[in-house]
């Protein structure tokens, strides 16, 4: 089994829809999450760390549960712009990263 | 303006050449890391650094080295490429190890 697990989708929303990303880890030791988006071939950009109290930042939230262990991150409102690979990423012991796999999301007109 | 460059962006090399992977952050961060993007297994770390002369595994580190031996440097090695090398590399940068990371803009590396 993975460490972190994401569905690859993808993810085909409307413009203004709301939409989900459910990512699951397998380390019960993993102190810190993170939800990054990559667009093609270019570098992986932070969008938001993820804590116990979860965080929201505009139109997106994120949500830790460590009981399930699992994250998710809800997108509001999609745009066009949103379209890209989500990546959940899990910190383990001794600071390791370990990525998902990503998720990838088109929004559409 | 901050910011972590990689030098190549692109690079073509033969097998067993040696070829070093420049890295460099202007942002003061203690933390650096490589790490190695492949279709369908996303991104996998190399090797991290959480401060000058301390560097350690991370998942795929065989047929790599790394060193710190300057705070904002941190080059990836590869002593003797091979075709399974050839993928798209990727350098981070954090304050600390619980701070989500900067990237540099990648460097896509062939081994022929």
């Amino acid at each position: 089994r993975k460490e972190v697990e994401q569905d690859p989708g993808p993810f085909n929303v409307p413009e203004g829809a709301t939409v989900a990303f459910n990512c699951t880890y397998s380390n019960s030791a993993s102190q810190s999450f993170f939800w990054y988006r990559q667009d093609c071939r270019k570098e992986p950009k932070l969008l938001m760390s993820v804590y116990s109290s979860g965080n929201e930042d505009g139109r997106f939230t994120a949500q830790l549960n460590r009981a399930s262990q699992y994250i998710s991150l809800l997108i509001r409102d999609s745009k066009l712009s949103d379209s890209a690979t989500y990546l959940c990423v899990g910190l383990a012991g001794g600071f390791k990263t370990i990525f998902g796999a990503g998720t990838r999301l088109f929004v559409k007109a | 303006e901050a910011q972590v460059t990689q030098n190549p962006r692109y690079l073509i090399t033969v097998t067993g050449k040696k070829l070093t992977v420049t890295c460099s952050q202007n942002m003061n961060h203690e933390y650096m890391s490589w790490y190695r993007q492949d279709p369908g297994l996303g991104l996998r770390q190399i090797y991290y650094s959480m401060n000058v002369e301390v560097t350690d595994k991370g998942d795929v580190p065989e047929g790599y080295k790394v060193s710190r031996k300057e705070k904002r440097n941190f080059p990836l090695i590869l002593e003797s490429p091979s075709p399974n090398q050839t993928s798209l590399y990727f350098c981070a940068s954090s304050w600390t190890g619980n701070y989500g990371y900067t990237f540099g803009s990648g460097t896509r590396l062939t081994v022929v």
